[in-house]
């Protein structure tokens, strides 16, 4: 039973334009959510997060976005540049600092120039 | 946030053998993970490394098969035994803290033949 999803495997989108990657979890206790970056043969970098008190997060060109009646977040990468292609993954914390994150297969998104 | 060094990077191993990966941390942290990726999969948890007692294992995982070592706050060791082909895998370590967030290692790029 996957508690977090990304029903999209892979994501292309255009130099410049917005990126929008979809994350929906099951557990309703999860509390913090968090989005990774991963390339090949590194681990995941961190990117940005949202609390479960929040609906909106932004840093720089990143916004994650949390929608908890629908248990539904996404990440907009705005604007999309070619450094961008990565796989992408969402993840999400019982309990902030203190538990494991349960991970999303992740969305391999490419920025074509 | 804290910074993790995670060895070795990458390995090929013979089936039979185990291989032990390490991770030092930079400052003390209370909650260490390991976790697998599979290739072309997410993250999945194979247990808690807690100071002081024994790992905390996922459904799925035991120790025979993947004894860890936590002897103080900024070291772990995950051993992979008795290795086959479907271990490979990349291998990654994480802390969680209250005031670095989650950090996650490099990984270890684990081949078996």
């Amino acid at each position: 039973d996957q508690q977090v999803k990304q029903n999209s495997p892979s994501l292309s989108v255009q130099e410049g334009r917005i990126s929008i990657l979809n994350c929906d979890y099951t557990n309703s206790m999860f509390d913090y959510f968090l989005w990774y970056k991963k390339y090949p043969a590194e681990g995941p970098t961190f990117l940005i997060s949202i609390s479960s008190i929040k609906d909106k997060n932004e840093d720089g060109r990143f916004t994650v976005f949390l929608n908890k009646s629908a248990k539904h977040l996404s990440l907009h990468i705005v604007p999309s540049q070619p450094g961008d292609s990565a796989v992408y993954f969402c993840a999400a914390s019982l309990f902030a600092g203190n538990t494991p994150l349960v991970f999303g297969k992740g969305t391999r998104l490419s920025v074509i120039a | 946030s804290a910074v993790i060094s995670q060895k070795p990077s990458r390995d090929i191993c013979q089936r039979g053998t185990s291989l032990t990966i390490q991770c030092q941390v930079d400052s003390q942290v209370t909650m260490m993970f390991w976790y697998r990726q599979q290739p072309g999969q997410s993250l999945t948890l194979i247990a808690t490394a807690n100071q002081g007692s024994e790992a905390t294992y996922e459904s799925g995982f035991v120790i025979d098969k993947f004894p860890i070592s936590r002897p103080n706050l900024t070291f772990s060791t995950l051993t992979v035994s008795n290795m086959s082909p479907e271990d490979s895998s990349i291998y990654l370590c994480s802390v969680a803290s209250a005031n670095y967030g989650y950090t996650f290692g490099s990984g270890t790029r684990l081949t078996v033949v």
